[in-house]
């Protein structure tokens, strides 16, 4: 098993541009997760998708899409890219309630927006 | 809301060294409480987790007791190496519906030899 993969794992953009951050998980997990890390504060919730065809804001949604493409796949979108998205970004997924409530995350997306 | 509280960093020990990173939270209901570790360039992984109050969890040589009397969960681990050396997030999961996990600062861990 991959586990959770992400890409890209490196991407540098211009204010104003746009992108697509993918992720998948291959464990069948229910839930997928969306979060921002910045340095000195931790990982923040951008958005999740607590079941196939449902999302909802996290903490930091201003800024961000997400599409839950099917049960495997939940993208990141950023519209308008601006410097203060200039973060890593983190993919997560977890399993069905009741298999314990750890997430497992992907390696990361180092974002740079000039 | 739901908080977690950790020790800051950054921690510099030598190697063999007794290590304790403390982490409260604040809570409604019965939470359950994880440690993450991320090493350099990674992403994070589970290091261990409690589910209820009173479990201990305990992997790779650390540990750490939920203790719902000083709403507290610190990690310690009783030698460290240098392979260690990586940050460490304490983090509460909501026993809600959404089951999202809050997470602490992260505390910067350096172990020299």
């Amino acid at each position: 098993n991959a586990g959770v993969t992400q890409t890209p794992k490196f991407q540098v953009l211009k204010t104003g541009q746009s992108m697509t951050l993918q992720c998948a998980q291959d464990m069948n997990h229910n839930s997928m997760y969306w979060y921002r890390q910045d340095p000195g504060m931790g990982l923040r919730l951008i958005y999740y998708s607590a079941s196939e065809g449902t999302t909802d804001k996290g903490e930091v949604p201003n800024g961000y899409n997400v599409s839950r493409l099917n049960k495997r796949e939940f993208s990141l979108r950023l519209e308008s890219a601006a410097p203060s998205q200039t973060s890593v970004y983190f993919c997560a997924s977890q399993g069905f309630p009741g298999q314990g409530d750890e997430q497992y995350f992907g390696p990361g997306t180092r974002l740079t927006v000039t | 809301g739901n908080s977690v509280t950790q020790m800051e960093g950054p921690v510099t020990l030598s190697e063999e060294a007794f290590l304790t990173i403390n982490c409260t939270y604040t809570a409604t209901g019965y939470p359950s409480l994880f440690w993450y570790v991320q090493y350099p360039g990674e992403g994070l992984q589970l290091l261990l987790k409690a589910t209820k109050a009173d479990d201990k969890g305990s992997n790779k040589g650390f540990e750490a007791t939920y203790r719902k009397e000083t709403t507290s969960f610190h990690l310690e681990k009783g030698s460290v190496q240098v392979s260690d050396s990586a940050v460490y997030f304490c983090a509460l999961g909501d026993s809600g519906s959404a089951r999202q996990l809050t997470f602490g600062s992260g505390t910067q861990l350096t172990v020299l030899p």
